[in-house]
């Protein structure tokens, strides 16, 4: 059983691109949550996807939006990159509505 | 909204002591409290969790307890090993929508 992946890894973007970050959840979970954690810091939601609609959003511009897939799986995408918006991206899924996996992450490095 | 502020933001333990993780919350709508540890450059994972209708729940040497009135929680973990050396953040919630507050994080290090 395959937990929460995403890809890439890592990235370098230059200000001003665009960067599309994937995420699979865990096989039987519904929901994911997209986080962005700058160095230093816990994870701060970005938005959480649930029946491929965008149910909740934290205090992220719209630059920042996604999409989720018939499969679950998601993408978060990020426009108009600054250089604030380095950072790892970790999505998480969940299928209980409180118990949250984690992906490994996809760094992200604006230059 | 809800913040969570969590203490220490270090931690340097000799191997074999005990380390006590402090977080205080400000929802109190808040019932669900996960810890989860955070190895360098690996994902957060969770280690232990607790609801606001228990107040103490052990896990080998890892024990989180409650304190509703006070809105406070906190992470033990006894005869600490190198391994445990890590960044450990906790988070509060209210369930059934689940979007959890974290706090900034505590770096443990056990000193073998």
């Amino acid at each position: 059983d395959a937990g929460v992946t995403q890809s890439p890894t890592h990235l370098i973007k230059t200000r001003g691109q665009q960067v599309t970050l994937r995420c699979s959840p865990k096989s039987g979970h519904d929901t994911v949550s997209w986080y962005q954690q700058a160095l230093g810091q816990g994870p701060q939601f970005i938005f959480q996807y649930y029946e491929e609609e965008e149910r909740q959003r934290g205090n992220f511009p719209d630059r920042f939006s996604g999409h989720q897939f018939p499969n679950y799986s998601s993408e978060l995408n990020v426009n108009a990159l600054l250089l604030g918006d380095s950072a790892l991206y970790l999505c998480a899924s969940t299928q209980d509505q409180e118990t949250q996996y984690f992906g490994p992450g996809t760094r992200l490095l604006v230059l | 909204g809800e913040n969570v502020e969590q203490h220490p933001s270090t931690l340097s333990v000799q191997e074999g002591d005990s380390a006590v993780i402090k977080c205080t919350y400000s929802d109190s709508a808040s019932n669900y409290f996960p810890w989860y540890k955070q190895e360098l450059g690996k994902r957060p994972q969770l280690i232990i969790d607790i609801r606001s209708n228990v107040g103490e729940k052990k896990d080998q040497r890892i024990a989180v307890t409650l304190n509703k009135t006070a809105k406070h929680f906190s992470l033990h973990i006894t005869e600490t090993q190198p391994e445990d050396s890590a960044v450990y953040f906790c988070a509060a919630s209210r369930g059934g929508s689940y979007i959890p507050t974290f706090g900034r994080g505590t770096s443990l290090i056990v000193h073998p």
